[in-house]
């Protein structure tokens, strides 16, 4: 069975550059999680979606980040425009609470 | 302010030897912890986990100890194998949500 799947996995783009992630989750998951990892932090959850609902997204800086989950399979999370701080590595999971299941990441870099 | 804190950022261990990871929470409703582990370029994947309900859980070379009252947890590697080297985050959840630490570096020396 495939994992989670996200792309790109290494994105380099100037400031004030928008930028987009992808994510598919392993198939029949209908949650779905946006973290973001800082360097030498641990993942810090921006979005979470129950199908396609967006039931949490409190944490995510609603000024230039946004994502969607149209069909409750796929997702996309978007930055417009990035921002230095920006550079980390955006995470997408899926599964439950109790048990969340990782992709490899997109380590993005700002400059 | 960090309601799961992983004070050491990292932490060397011979092989053969064990490993200990420590892990504090400050949220009293957190009921379940986990842990995961993170090689380089690859995301963390699932370890093992603790109810509030129990103490300890015993997976193979993976031990985790719950102390509630001291909202303490500690991950034990025995024995530690060069392949164990990697990033280890302590979790914890009690709503919908996981709080990660900020990880400790485990380098398992041969």
């Amino acid at each position: 069975e495939a994992g989670v799947v996200q792309s790109p996995r290494y994105k380099i783009i100037e400031k004030k550059q928008p930028v987009a992630f992808w994510c598919n989750p392993i198939s029949g998951h209908n949650t779905l999680y946006w973290y973001r990892q800082n360097l030498g932090q641990g993942p810090e959850l921006l979005i979470r979606y129950e199908n396609e609902e967006a039931v949490d997204d409190s944490q995510l800086p609603k000024d230039r980040f946004s994502a969607e989950r149209l069909k409750g399979v796929d997702s996309t999370l978007k930055i417009q425009p990035a921002e230095l701080g920006d550079s980390a590595v955006y995470l997408c999971a899926s599964g439950t609470n109790y048990e969340q299941y990782f992709g490899p990441g997109t380590r993005l870099t700002v400059t | 302010d960090q309601q799961v804190k992983q004070n050491s950022p990292s932490l060397s261990v011979q092989e053969g030897r064990i490993s200990i990871l420590n892990c504090d929470y400050t949220n009293s409703m957190f009921d379940y912890f986990l842990w995961y582990k993170k090689y380089p370029a690859e995301g963390p994947t699932f370890l093992i986990s603790i109810s509030s309900i129990k103490d300890k859980n015993e997976d193979g070379r993976f031990t985790v100890f719950l102390n509630k009252s001291a909202k303490h947890l500690s991950l034990h590697i025995v024995p530690s194998q060069p392949g164990d080297s990697a990033v280890y985050f302590c979790a914890a959840t009690g709503t919908n949500k996981l709080v990660f630490g900020a990880g400790t570096i485990l380098r398992v020396k041969s």
